[in-house]
């Protein structure tokens, strides 16, 4: 157990529709990064956030929107949807330690659009 | 922008047998971690791997980086069925940001 917490586990909505995902961090830990993990595209970096303020972003489309709250918990709003959404969802949370930076991840969230 | 490539995507091994996977990245980086991937489950740090010629083992693992060739490896000895998983490298691109991911490489060990 990495102390990631992710609701909810499994999600199944259908096409057109709009879901939020939910990520609590580690203890401690500033940073949130949602990751992407599909068959066809693999394991994608979406969008990063450090102490509620956008950090660094990736292949995140426009329909997808996240945020960091002031307890630190983040959210990714997942609108539009459409069945190539359809994916495993992973947020990581990590501390900036120097010198490395190393990501623990939640166990994710299942997303399936019908 | 970074390219992480592993090979092989797939190995099947017998139990008992040695046999290493390869992570080439295309960029300057001296970050590396290794994942390990149950499937359907979440992704569990194995190594972080912070500099040119750094070694780290753990158990029948044992990976290693060599910056200058951006080159890092993942050497399992004598496999063992609880090590089939899929084993992910991943690179840090941009200190502090995101991490690329390689595609993975899906271990079976058979006995």
């Amino acid at each position: 157990d990495s102390g990631v917490t992710q609701t909810p586990k499994h999600l199944i909505t259908a096409t057109g529709q709009r879901v939020t995902l939910r990520c609590s961090p580690r203890s401690g830990d500033l940073s949130v990064y949602w990751y992407q993990q599909s068959l066809d595209q693999g394991l994608q970096f979406l969008i990063q956030y450090y102490n509620g303020e956008e950090r660094a972003k990736g292949n995140i489309l426009e329909r997808f929107s996240a945020q960091q709250f002031p307890d630190l918990h983040s959210e990714l709003n997942l609108s539009s949807l459409e069945l190539g959404d359809s994916a495993l969802y992973f947020c990581a949370s990590s501390v900036r330690q120097v010198p490395y930076n190393e990501q623990f991840f939640g166990p994710g969230t299942r997303l399936t659009v019908l | 922008e970074l390219k992480v490539e592993q090979n092989p995507l797939f190995l099947s091994m017998q139990e008992g047998k040695n046999y290493t996977i390869y992570c080439n990245y295309s960029t300057t980086s001296d970050r590396l971690y290794w994942y390990r991937q149950d499937p359907g489950k979440s992704l569990e740090s194995l190594f972080v791997l912070l500099s040119n010629g750094a070694v780290k083992q753990e158990g029948r693992l044992m990976a290693s980086l060599d910056t200058k060739a951006r080159l890092s490896t993942l050497h399992i000895t004598a496999a063992v069925h609880d090590l089939s998983a899929t084993y992910f490298c991943a690179v840090e691109w941009e200190y502090g940001n995101k991490l690329v991911f390689g595609a993975g490489t899906i271990l079976r060990v058979k006995s």
